[in-house]
This record gives structure tokens, sequence and C-alpha cells, in this order.
């Protein structure tokens, strides 16, 4: 069956440390998102990306990183300079690069800094 | 600025109908789309509108009136499975998907 694997699930950091999440998709699907999802807010644009080797900043960049070296695979990075990571991290693709569409959701990373 | 406002939180009983608001202002339209989204886990697609009206998928229905930038999702015959936030969020001009912040619904027997 096709669709988005998020890894890992859960996820505990220290302060100060990298951590990077990963995104993979065997939907074909041309463009991929990054969200992040906090209590009581609508989610959140980190990045996305249209095509392969590129992608653009979405709302709240600062403090991560992306790469698209591969059409399935997106990972997202955590730098130790995002000010308050703790989150719940969703991924997610659409059919066209527009973005137009319904968009298809991993399961979700949930990270915690200690 | 661009906006979605719903409710925080809805409570409804088992077998009855609830319907769920959404009201927008955004710079441009180019779509509207209700998601359902179960504690923990990642939001699911439940319908896209794009013209004024209602349409209809199962036990679901979603309005659109563009003109009042308004929407509305209607649960029939709700299950407790149907216990989930539900998202709103509005393509804007530049094909960018503003959220709202969900509408938690709790299902009672």
């Amino acid at each position: 069956d096709g669709g988005i694997t998020q890894s890992p699930k859960y996820l505990f950091r220290k302060e100060g440390q990298n951590v990077t999440l990963s995104c993979e998709q065997n939907l074909n699907h041309d463009a991929m998102y990054w969200y992040r999802q906090d209590p009581g807010q609508g989610l959140r644009l980190i990045y996305y990306s249209q095509i392969v080797n590129d992608f653009q900043k979405g709302d709240i960049a600062e403090g991560y990183s992306v790469s698209r070296e591969k059409k399935e695979s997106f990972p997202l990075t955590v730098t130790s300079a995002q000010k308050n990571p703790t989150a719940f991290y969703l991924c997610a693709s659409t059919r066209t690069p527009e973005g137009t569409g319904e968009l298809f959701f991993g399961e979700g990373s949930r990270l915690t800094v200690l | 600025g661009q906006n979605i406002d719903q409710p925080t939180e809805m409570t409804a009983t088992e077998g009855a109908i609830v319907q769920i608001n959404c009201t927008y202002q955004t710079s441009g339209f180019n779509g509207l789309f209700w998601y359902q989204q179960h504690a923990g886990e990642a939001p699911t697609f439940l319908s896209y509108n794009v013209l004024d009206g209602l349409e209809e998928k199962g036990r679901f229905s979603s309005f659109l009136s563009r003109s009042k930038g308004y929407s509305y999702l209607l649960l029939k015959e709700l299950q407790m499975k149907d216990s989930a936030s539900y998202l709103c969020a509005v393509m804007d001009s530049n094909y960018q998907l503003i959220w709202g912040a969900g509408t938690k619904l709790i299902i009672k027997p």
C-alpha cells in the first residue's frame, strides 16, 4: 500500500542537540511538506518542496533545515537554534507540484525536549 | 491578515446531528478543505469545496458560501468513533493553505 512513513514516532532530545526526522513516501507525489502542530493552534508550515533538489521556507522555518535529494524522501532537521522545538511534526505530500488537492499525511513524530 | 475561525470544542450525543462552522478571511480563495484528526494521529481528508453549495459524502456533508466566507461540516448519525478534532483549511490566492485551530468534537452516549 502506498503512503507516507515518518520516523521515529516519539523522540526525546536534550537541549543543544540537533535531531533529524525522517519522511519517506511511495506515492510518487511531487510536493512534500513539513508542518508543526501545537495545542490550540492551526498547522504551521515549516518547509515545502515542489521538486527534487529544491525547497522553500514556510512560515516558521527558523531553526529548521531540510533536504530533497530524492523524490521519495524529505527529512527535517530540528537544530539547536529552534527555541521551542517540543511539538508534533507532520510530513505530508500532494499529487501536484503546485500543492492543489488533498494532503496525504504521515503518522507524525512527537518531539520532546528534556 | 488571514484568519480562519472555528469553535474550539463542541459536544453532541451519539445518533444525533452536529454542524461545525468555519469562517474565513483570506487573500483570495482556491478552495476549502475539511480534515478529521483523532487524538495523537495524523489528519485525514474529508472534503473539498471550491464552488458554493453542499457536497454530500455518506454521513458527512460540507457546505460553502464564498460570498459570506463561511463553511460548515455536517455530521449525521453520530458515532462514538466520530470523536475527533475537525480542521478547516483554506487555500489562498498563492495556493498556500491557511489552517484553523480545529474543533474538538466530543460524542456522548
